[in-house]
């Protein structure tokens, strides 16, 4: 069945550090692929997606590109601030058609300090 | 527009009680699924409703049910709590698959304590 790996967190960074979270996921087809967050207390939201082999999504500073030959969808972003301190999830739901169960990762959690 | 509602946001139980909760999609979203998050597990699929049947479910056992509504909202209702049983339970919408990326849009969940 699909499946997605991500790192092991904690992750602790100081402000303005540099932020890779590594997730590499196993499906058929062609998913689409998500970053979700979710911030203490709160349910998940949707970070940002790709649909398609080569497509990078991006939102808030953050970027992940759809790599079809290494099967992953690394999340990165260049400076973190304390408020993206949070849990962040990779995800994966089939691509068309009829009934999918989407998969999560475990989730890393980012701790950013001051 | 307003996003998925879900009620109630905390509550305490004992061994053996019942539960309901219940999820009020996005306007307009057909498809509600449902998910269990915990410390140890992660978070995991329970099952999905799109038009009031059931599309797919989760590997959990049938103390788990649910059912959805003609206007979209959702119920999930647990049956014998255990100890285990305590989590934060997401609901979320989606637009029908097949027309949408697969995006799903979460309720803030509803937490579950069994004493």
């Amino acid at each position: 069945g699909d499946s997605v790996t991500q790192m092991e967190g904690p992750v602790t960074l100081s402000e303005e550090a540099f932020l890779t979270i590594n997730c590499t996921y196993t499906a058929t087809g062609y998913p689409s692929l998500f970053w979700y967050v979710q911030y203490p207390g709160e349910g998940l939201q949707l970070l940002l997606k790709a649909t398609k082999a080569d497509d990078k999504g991006s939102n808030k500073g953050f970027e992940a590109t759809y790599r079809k030959e290494t099967t992953s969808f690394h999340l990165e972003k260049g400076s973190v601030q304390v408020s993206d301190s949070a849990v962040y999830f990779c995800a994966l739901r089939g691509a068309s058609g009829g009934s999918y169960i989407p998969t999560f990762g475990r989730g890393t959690s980012l701790i950013v300090h001051p | 527009k307003a996003g998925v509602t879900q009620t109630p946001r905390y509550l305490i139980k004992t061994r053996g009680q019942q539960v309901t909760l219940s999820c009020s999609p996005i306007s307009g979203h057909r498809s509600v699924s449902w998910y269990q998050q915990t410390p140890g597990q992660g978070l995991q699929f329970l099952f999905e409703y799109f038009s009031e049947t059931q599309r797919n479910k989760g590997n959990f056992p049938g103390r788990f049910s649910g059912r959805q509504f003609s206007n979209s909202r959702s119920e999930m209702n647990v049956s014998t709590l255990e100890l285990g049983d305590s989590a934060l339970y997401l609901c979320a919408s989606s637009l029908p698959s097949g027309r949408d990326t697969g995006e799903l849009f979460f309720g803030e969940g509803s937490r579950l304590t069994v004493l």
